[in-house]
């Protein structure tokens, strides 16, 4: 357990519907990483946060995505209008070193 | 675009042997290499990691050669055991952003 915790561990949506992930990071780390991880694949950047502030985002992240990280503790990550190639892993992680274990989304 | 290569995909060793798993890079601009083991349904686990200015780093079993003329990195694991059995992801980022993630290789130690 690297006390990086994500929620839910699974997430089975229809097309089309919106999502929400939560990531809680280790408390006292200001540096907070999304990822997307496909089956066979290493791990694919998003976005990253510096406490509050959304520094770097990826091409992969469409207009679709959203993240927040209101008080730059926590953080959350919406998908609206889901599509089936969004199903993936997507991890969370805390300083780049501590990843957490997770969200499985699967859109069917 | 894949920035990080890596090879093989997958590796099968006996127990006791030697594990090698390469990955060669393309932004010279990158700062900080590291290795990740990761188990099914788990998240990546930092295993080791390393800086350009050093050419090799070694904690306990785990040891990674660094070329920086050569754009490749390697990770070593000595006296494998079953344990080790998972998939390693090397990865490279600059300024601790944008880390860029290998393919992965899935080690199988064969008892």
């Amino acid at each position: 357990d690297t006390g990086v915790s994500q929620d839910p561990r699974h997430k089975i949506t229809k097309r089309g519907q919106n999502v929400t992930f939560r990531c809680d990071p280790i408390s006292e780390h200001n540096r907070l990483y999304w990822y997307r991880q496909t089956l066979g694949q290493g791990p694919e950047f998003l976005t990253y946060f510096q406490n509050e502030a959304q520094l770097e985002k990826s091409r992969l992240l469409s207009d679709r995505f959203s993240a927040e990280r209101p008080k730059g503790s926590f953080s959350t990550l919406e998908i609206q209008r889901t599509e089936q190639g969004d199903s993936a892993m997507y991890l969370c992680a805390s300083n780049e070193q501590f990843f957490g274990p997770g969200t499985r989304l699967t859109v069917l | 675009q894949q920035q990080v290569k890596q090879s093989p995909q997958s590796l099968i060793v006996q127990k006791g042997g030697i594990s090698i798993i390469n990955c060669a890079y393309e932004n010279t601009a990158f700062d900080y290499f590291p290795w990740y083991q990761q188990f099914p349904g788990k998240g990546p686990a930092l295993l080791i990691a390393i800086r350009p200015d050093v050419s090799e780093k070694k904690e306990g079993r785990f040891t990674i050669s660094f070329n920086k003329s050569a754009k490749q990195f390697s990770l070593h694991i000595m006296d494998s055991q079953p344990g080790d059995s998972a998939t390693y992801f090397c990865a490279a980022s600059r300024n601790n952003n944008d880390m860029r993630f290998g393919a992965g290789t899935r080690l199988t130690v064969k008892p």
